[in-house]
């Protein structure tokens, strides 16, 4: 089955303390990007990839990194989180292209305290 | 910058009712458009997409045409059932460079029966 998996699907961590969200696709794609999700602001793009050792930021990519060694994964890191980046979080794969359908995993929610 | 405005929810609608959800754009180029449906619980589908002026995207009964005079990609169903209860999403995407999703706000839509 087609499919982009998230790991975790919630974490609940204190201010600090660095972790990581795992994004991993199964169908080829070469453009992978995250995205997160608050209230009022439907989605935002935190980083994007256009391929294996490109990465870009996105419109909101302050205290976050991202990797992209092999095509099929995308994790994102957060070094040392705020409570500012307590939020819903979306990875995304698609072929590359015009018009091509962004697939969506089903998201990580993080909360930071 | 490019930017999507979506009508401001949430819509509550009785079973069979007509759906109209407005959505208008500002992008620079010529934008591909889509709409993004997020059961609760669950990442982002695509609904529809059109990715040239007076192309019409259709799926599951909804309609939504790209209507570049007016910069508009409105949704539309004629007849609503429970099951469509969800947030829908407006966005668009640019032919070049980062193919990032730019997304409005979301609408909540409630359909009772």
């Amino acid at each position: 089955e087609a499919q982009v998996t998230q790991n975790p699907r919630y974490l609940i961590t204190v201010t600090g303390k660095k972790l990581t969200v795992t994004c991993s696709q199964n169908m080829n794609h070469e453009y992978m990007s995250w995205y997160r999700q608050d209230p009022g602001l439907g989605l935002r793009q935190i980083y994007y990839s256009m391929n294996v050792e490109v990465t870009d930021k996105g419109d909101v990519p302050e205290g976050y990194k991202v990797s992209r060694k092999e095509k099929r994964n995308f994790p994102l890191i957060l070094e040392s989180p705020s409570p500012n980046q307590t939020s819903l979080y979306f990875c995304a794969s698609s072929l590359s292209g015009r018009g091509h359908e962004q697939y969506f995993g089903p998201g990580t929610r993080l909360t930071v305290t | 910058g490019d930017s999507v405005t979506q009508m401001e929810g949430p819509v509550t609608l009785s079973e069979e009712a007509f759906l109209t959800i407005n959505c208008t754009y500002t992008a620079t180029g010529y934008p591909s458009l889509f709409w993004y449906v997020q059961y609760p619980g669950e990442g982002l589908q695509l609904l529809l997409k059109a990715t040239k002026a007076d192309d019409k995207g259709s799926n599951k009964g909804f309609e939504a045409t790209y209507r570049k005079e007016t910069t508009s990609f409105h949704l539309e169903k004629g007849s609503v059932q429970v099951s469509d209860s969800a947030v829908y999403f407006c966005a668009l995407s640019l032919p070049f460079g980062n193919e990032k999703l730019t997304f409005g706000t979301g609408t909540r839509l409630t359909i009772i029966p």
